[in-house]
């Protein structure tokens, strides 16, 4: 198993530019959450879909951020417009709910900075 | 509002001796606990969990002890290995329903001395 996939690992943009991000969930998941980690506040959960739907999205700082989960296997967390304090480590999680320990499955992450 | 603290960001220990890793959290509806660990430039792995149901769990070198009273858990690892240096998440999740999300405390940067 490949584990959770994340691209890209880093990314520079300059403010104002559209950043997307990208994620692969673990082949049989139903469950995938996106993070967002900082020095100030460690990880904090952006939002997280059950079988592909949006199931709370109340982490997500601001109309500038949103995300889609077209199928079960992608998923986009997009940025429009960037601004520097975006700057953090994103991750992609995900668990399979039936399983018999739910534990999430994180990805690499991808460092972004925005200058 | 952070409902899940890890009041030490760093704790230095040396090779052999016990690392003790502290969490406390607020919301008396968490029922599930797990401490992740996490390497420079790779995500966090799981490590070990427990259940409000127990007041203890071992696994190998890990111990997770939780005393709901206090709202407290705490991660042992006996004994410390230099490959146990990394940042340490502690993190709950509350019962009922469909909700799998987690709460992360703001981590602990563990670093064992040869």
């Amino acid at each position: 198993d490949a584990g959770v996939i994340q691209s890209p690992r880093h990314e520079v943009t300059e403010m104002g530019q559209e950043v997307t991000l990208r994620c692969k969930p673990i082949s049989g998941h139903d469950y995938l959450f996106w993070y967002r980690q900082t020095m100030m506040r460690g990880l904090e959960l952006l939002i997280y879909f059950n079988n592909n739907v949006p199931i709370d999205d109340s982490g997500m700082p601001e109309d500038r951020f949103s995300a889609k989960m077209p199928n079960a296997s992608f998923s986009t967390l997009k940025i429009q417009p960037s601004e520097p304090r975006d700057s953090a480590v994103y991750f992609c999680a995900s668990i399979n709910s039936g399983g018999s320990r739910e534990t999430q499955y994180f990805g690499p992450g991808t460092r972004l900075l925005v200058l | 509002d952070q409902q899940v603290k890890q009041n030490s960001p760093s704790l230095s220990v040396q090779e052999g001796r016990i690392s003790i890793l502290n969490c406390d959290y607020t919301n008396s509806m968490f029922d599930y606990f797990l401490w992740y660990k996490k390497y420079p430039a790779e995500g966090p792995t799981f490590l070990i969990s427990i259940s409000s149901i127990k007041d203890k769990n071992e696994d190998g070198r890990f111990t997770v002890f939780l005393n709901k009273s206090a709202k407290h858990l705490s991660l042992h690892i006996v004994p410390s290995q230099p490959g146990d240096s990394a940042v340490y998440f502690c993190a709950a999740r509350r019962n009922g329903g469909s909700a799998r999300q987690l709460t992360f405390g703001s981590g602990t940067q563990l670093t064992v001395l040869p």
